[in-house]
């Protein structure tokens, strides 16, 4: 039973236009939300979080939105790099877990000169 | 700072052998987790410290997995004995506050 979802394993973009990466949770206790990236052959690397009583964090060309009511979130890249070829891991956690975060499965996005 | 570093890399190994994987947390952090990727089940924490201390092995498949952290810059994975489906990259990661996750850049285990 997975409780953050990322429906889509792949996305393909072309450079300059806006890549949108989704996220579904089912789990209605979590309260922080995080994306990570992973290049190949390396370990996933921290983008941005969000906590719920926000819903949108900005940093630089990366934007995370929440929807709390459709238990929903969205990682938008504008405008998308080739550099930014990579899966994105949607990530969640209750406060007070100490840390214990559920990972999505991951999208691979492609972002095409 | 050097980050998060994992060895071995790679490891290859025969079923029945014992697999010892190892993990140096950054400097100053005080919480290990570690991490299994798989193609089925993506990323699964097995387990995780704090301040050296056990807080959650609830991840931790079976028996035959067994990690320890005896020091603040030191912890170990260990699969004992191992099985072909243990195969899978495992990574280590290490945070001061408990969210924001610095991950190492994993070692591959194959177990034929």
């Amino acid at each position: 039973d997975q409780q953050v979802k990322q429906n889509s394993p792949s996305l393909s973009v072309q450079e300059g236009r806006i890549s949108i990466l989704n996220c579904d949770y089912t789990n209605s206790m979590f309260d922080y939300f995080l994306w990570y990236k992973k290049y190949p052959a390396e370990g996933p690397t921290f983008l941005i979080s969000i906590s719920s009583i926000k819903d949108k964090n900005e940093d630089g060309r990366f934007t995370v939105f929440l929807n709390k009511s459709a238990k929903h979130l969205s990682l938008h890249i504008v405008p998308s790099q080739p550099g930014d070829s990579a899966v994105y891991f949607c990530a969640a956690s209750v406060e007070g877990s100490q840390g214990n975060l559920i990972f999505g499965k991951g999208t691979k996005l492609s972002v095409k000169p | 700072d050097a980050g998060v570093i994992q060895s071995p890399r790679h490891e290859v190994t025969e079923m029945g052998q014992e697999v010892t994987l190892r993990c140096k947390p950054i400097s100053g952090h005080d919480y290990l987790f570690w991490y299994r990727q798989t193609m089925m089940r993506g990323l699964e924490l097995l387990i995780y410290f704090n301040n050296n201390v056990p807080i959650d092995d609830s991840g931790m498949p079976e028996d035959r997995f067994s990690a320890k952290m005896p020091n603040a810059s030191f912890s170990t994975l260990k699969i004992q004995p191992s099985e072909p489906r243990d195969s899978a990259v495992y990574f280590c990661a290490s945070s001061f506050l408990a969210e924001k996750q610095f991950f190492g850049p994993g070692t591959r285990l194959t177990v034929l």
